[in-house]
């Protein structure tokens, strides 16, 4: 079965420092990858996704995923976090042919000032 | 700019009071989503409508029903809300529902049930 992990449900981080989140998932054929991110008391934004092709994927503002098939990895980076960065962040696997996503359990950045 | 627009975005109903949550998109996508979201949760799917084919999660409760009178339109309705119902409700809209599509979020009705 389709699964998404998210290992950390909490990072706190200080502006300026680089970020990494972390997803892992689990799926049998070549996944569909997404990352998302939500504000506080808002609807779910794409950050990025991965289909085929080039395993490091670039995102908007400033994020980039590389995937990694040997350790079913889809792992989100950002060299320099922002203030405006904190949210939660959603991994999401989907799979051709389904009609849904699996989410992630979420990852919740705080960034320190 | 193109959009998912969700009307109201916070709602206060009382304990079995029906409420109707509504959500608008212009851009013309077939598939509309309709998910639950619960505090530090991930977003639940309910149901979706592949243009006009509604298909509901098996584990949505019946308490929960959806109607799109047309392409751009498409409601929530809880004929009779429960405290556990209280939760943020996300619409989406993706353009052919595979698994493959992004899916494009509203900014969410924030559903209080006193």
């Amino acid at each position: 079965a389709q699964s998404v992990t998210q290992p950390d449900i909490h990072i706190t981080v200080s502006e300026g420092a680089s970020l990494e989140l972390r997803c892992n998932y689990s799926y049998g054929a070549t996944p569909y990858l997404f990352w998302y991110v939500q504000s506080p008391g808002q609807g779910l934004q794409l950050l990025l996704k991965y289909f085929s092709g080039d395993t490091l994927v670039q995102g908007i503002k400033g994020f980039e995923a590389e995937f990694k098939r040997s350790q079913s990895s889809f792992n989100l980076r950002k060299p320099s976090v922002h203030w405006s960065d904190a949210a939660e962040y959603f991994c999401a696997v989907g799979a051709e042919g389904t009609y849904k996503y699996i989410f992630g359990t979420g990852t919740r950045l705080k960034v320190l000032a | 700019d193109a959009m998912v627009i969700q009307n109201p975005r916070y709602q206060v109903t009382q304990f079995g009071k029906p409420v109707t949550l509504s959500c608008s998109q212009t851009l013309n996508h077939n598939v509309m989503y309709w998910y639950q979201q619960k505090s530090s949760q991930a977003p639940k799917l309910l149901f979706h409508y592949y243009d006009k084919d509604f298909n509901n999660e098996a584990d949505t409760p019946d308490n929960f029903q959806s109607r799109r009178p047309n392409t751009s339109f498409c409601f929530l309705d809880i004929r009779s809300p429960g405290l556990g119902d209280a939760a943020m409700y996300l619409c989406a809209t993706s353009s052919d529902g595979t698994g493959v599509d992004e899916q494009y979020f509203g900014p969410g009705t924030r559903l209080t049930v006193t």
